[in-house]
């Protein structure tokens, strides 16, 4: 079935860094594609999607690219900050009309220090 | 607004009792889903309900698990005679209606320890 595979955390960055997070997934046709971010007791919310080839998802700094040829939507920020530290998930959609189910990455824990 | 409520937060239980999860989701929507993260996983799907109706449960064990969502009240996700692999975080999420493009807004989780 359809799975998504993001990098191991944790992730330790000084604010202003770099930021990616890594995530490829297998999939039998086109799924939609998406970020969720997790901050501390908090429910997931929805960071950024893509639901085609070549399209970029961005939100708050954030971007992510659907990359169909190396089935991948990495995620990226350019200088992150301490209010960045969370939990971020990658997730692609079931197809047709199963496509309210989410399939979800193990998690990648962020963590910026000042 | 509030966002998507659950509770409790942390559950404890030992093997044999019953836990019951609740889900109570964003004003207007009527679509709820659960998932379910066991340790190291990402979370999985379970099962999607409308108002007094499982639409899609392909995502639930086939025993000891059931999940409603009443006309009145919360939705709740009942686990029977718990065993140290229910273990898990247990995520509800809500929408207004169908598919991807409306978006699930997520609960922060309820933590099932079974001892």
């Amino acid at each position: 079935g359809d799975s998504v595979t993001q990098m191991e955390g944790p992730v330790t960055l000084s604010e202003e860094a770099f930021l990616t997070i890594n995530c490829t997934y297998t999939a039998t046709g086109y799924p939609s594609l998406f970020w969720y971010v997790q901050y501390p007791g908090e429910g997931l919310q929805l960071l950024l999607k893509a639901t085609k080839a070549d399209d970029k998802g961005s939100n708050k700094g954030f971007e992510a690219t659907y990359r169909k040829e190396t089935t991948s939507f990495h995620l990226e920020k350019g200088s992150v900050q301490v209010s960045d530290s969370a939990v971020y998930f990658c997730a692609l959609s079931d197809q047709g009309g199963n496509d309210y189910k989410l399939s979800f990455g193990a998690g990648t824990t962020v963590t910026v220090r000042a | 607004n509030a966002g998507v409520m659950q509770n409790p937060r942390h559950l404890v239980r030992r093997r044999g009792q019953e836990a019951r999860l609740r889900c109570s989701p964003m004003k207007g929507h009527s679509h709820v889903y659960w998932y379910r993260q066991l340790p190291e996983e990402g979370l999985k799907f379970m099962v999607y309900l409308q108002k007094e109706n499982i639409i899609d449960e392909s995502g639930m064990p086939k025993e000891r698990f059931s999940a409603e969502f009443p006309k009145e009240g919360p939705s709740i996700l009942r686990i029977q005679q718990v065993v140290r692999g229910d273990s898990a975080a247990y995520f509800c999420a809500s929408s207004l209606g169908q598919s991807s493009y409306n978006e699930q807004f997520f609960g922060p989780g309820t933590r099932l320890t079974v001892l």
